[in-house]
Order: C-alpha cells, then sequence, then structure tokens
C-alpha cells in the first residue's frame, strides 16, 4: 500500500498569512493526488486535482505543487473560511490512501 | 448540478447487517465509477471500496474485505453498500464520492455499531 505522510498534523495562523502543508508519498504516485478541504460536520471538497490544477470555483490563493513523491498545498493570504482540515488522497494505485489530516486552526 | 445522496445509516449492534444507499443526480451515473469512504468519529478519512462504472471491476480496503459489498444499479442511479458482521469499530460517517480520483462527495450517513 501507499503510506502518504502529511504534515504538520495542525497548525496555528492568522487571516493574512501564507500557509504550506506538505504530503510525502511512499513511492512515487506521478501526479496523481488531490486535496481537499473539510469544514467541521460537513463532506470533504476538493481544492486541486492532479497534484496543481485548481477545481473550479476554488480560489486562487489555494494551490498545488509536486509530481512524484512530493507535494505541497499552498494556501496564500488565508481567509477566515479557509480554517478547516485539509486531506491530500493519492489515485495512483489501490487501495486509495489518505494524508492523516491538516487542521488550519486560527491564531 | 452533481449530487450524491447517502441513506440507510443507523444504530445496529454489533454482528448486525445495514445495507447503505446513494443516490446520484445531475451527472450520468452510468459513465463513472464509484467508491465509498468513512470516518469514524474525531478520525481521518478512510477510502473502503471502489467500484467501475459497468462493475466489472470492485476493489476493497483489507479492513471490510470479506464483510462489506460494494454495487450499483445504473438504472436506478444509485450505489449501495451491504454491511455485514458490523464492528463497534465500522462506526463511522460513510460518504460515497464519485470517480477514480474522487471529485464530489455526498454529505454522508451515520453508522453507529454499539450494543
Amino acid at each position: 500500500d501507499i503510506q502518504m505522510t502529511q504534515s504538520p498534523s495542525s497548525l496555528s495562523a492568522s487571516v493574512g498569512d501564507r500557509v504550506t502543508i506538505t504530503c510525502r508519498a511512499s513511492q512515487g504516485i506521478r501526479n496523481d493526488l488531490g486535496w481537499h478541504q473539510q469544514k467541521p460536520g460537513k463532506a470533504p471538497k476538493r481544492l486541486i486535482y492532479a497534484a496543481s490544477s485548481l477545481q473550479s470555483g476554488v480560489p486562487s490563493r489555494f494551490s498545488g505543487s509536486g509530481s512524484g513523491t512530493e507535494f505541497t498545498l499552498t494556501i496564500t493570504s488565508l481567509q477566515p473560511e479557509d480554517f478547516a482540515t485539509y486531506y491530500c488522497l493519492q489515485h495512483n494505485n489501490y487501495p486509495r490512501t489518505f494524508g492523516q489530516g491538516t487542521k488550519v486552526e486560527i491564531k | 448540478e452533481v449530487q450524491l445522496v447517502e441513506s440507510g445509516g443507523g444504530l445496529v449492534q454489533p454482528g448486525g447487517s445495514l445495507r447503505l444507499s446513494c443516490a446520484a443526480s445531475g451527472f450520468t451515473f452510468s459513465n463513472y465509477d464509484m467508491n465509498w469512504v468513512r470516518q469514524a468519529p474525531g478520525k481521518g478519512l478512510e477510502w473502503i471500496s471502489y467500484i467501475s462504472s459497468n462493475t466489472d471491476v470492485i476493489y476493497y480496503a483489507d479492513s471490510v474485505k470479506g464483510r462489506f459489498t460494494i454495487s450499483r444499479d445504473n438504472a436506478k442511479n444509485s450505489l449501495y453498500l451491504q454491511m455485514n458482521s458490523l464492528r463497534t469499530e465500522d462506526t463511522a460517517v460513510y460518504y460515497c464520492a464519485r470517480n477514480k480520483w474522487i471529485d464530489y462527495w455526498g454529505q454522508g450517513t451515520l453508522v453507529t455499531v454499539s450494543s
């Protein structure tokens, strides 16, 4: 199975900050990775697909990068509605595997 | 607009069974692969099963293999998860999710396994 190691597990940030979350795959997965945002009590929502493509309707302050084993989600200028938990998901192989999640909290 | 609506969750005793449904609308269901993903209370997301658009390919996570069965009815635009021999550790919100790479999620249905 492909292990997805996500870091940090949580972070505190202020509105306007730049935030970076990293996912590392245990083996190369090309760019077969998505980033999903989940707010408390709600279903997840995909933000990024193919590692770096922005889902339609998602604000441009979200961006993704990486390929192979190292991937990054960046939020420039954090907004109040961005406080949530973020997960990476690899779709290179089965079983599909998620990162452990990163909870972004208000400082 | 893509909509996925799960139903069928509830309270069940250990060893019991439950069947979840996911009603799809807003897209041509028969053209899309589908998944079930679950989330235990306070925990992260866990993929548990996949079914291809024409049902010829099915995968399960080891944690549910032999106990859960995924199926679909393209004529009814519906996805199903038959869950047998339920354990307390199966307690979770269960989401249906569209596509091999998961692009849309349902709102989830809560399954509680407890005596």
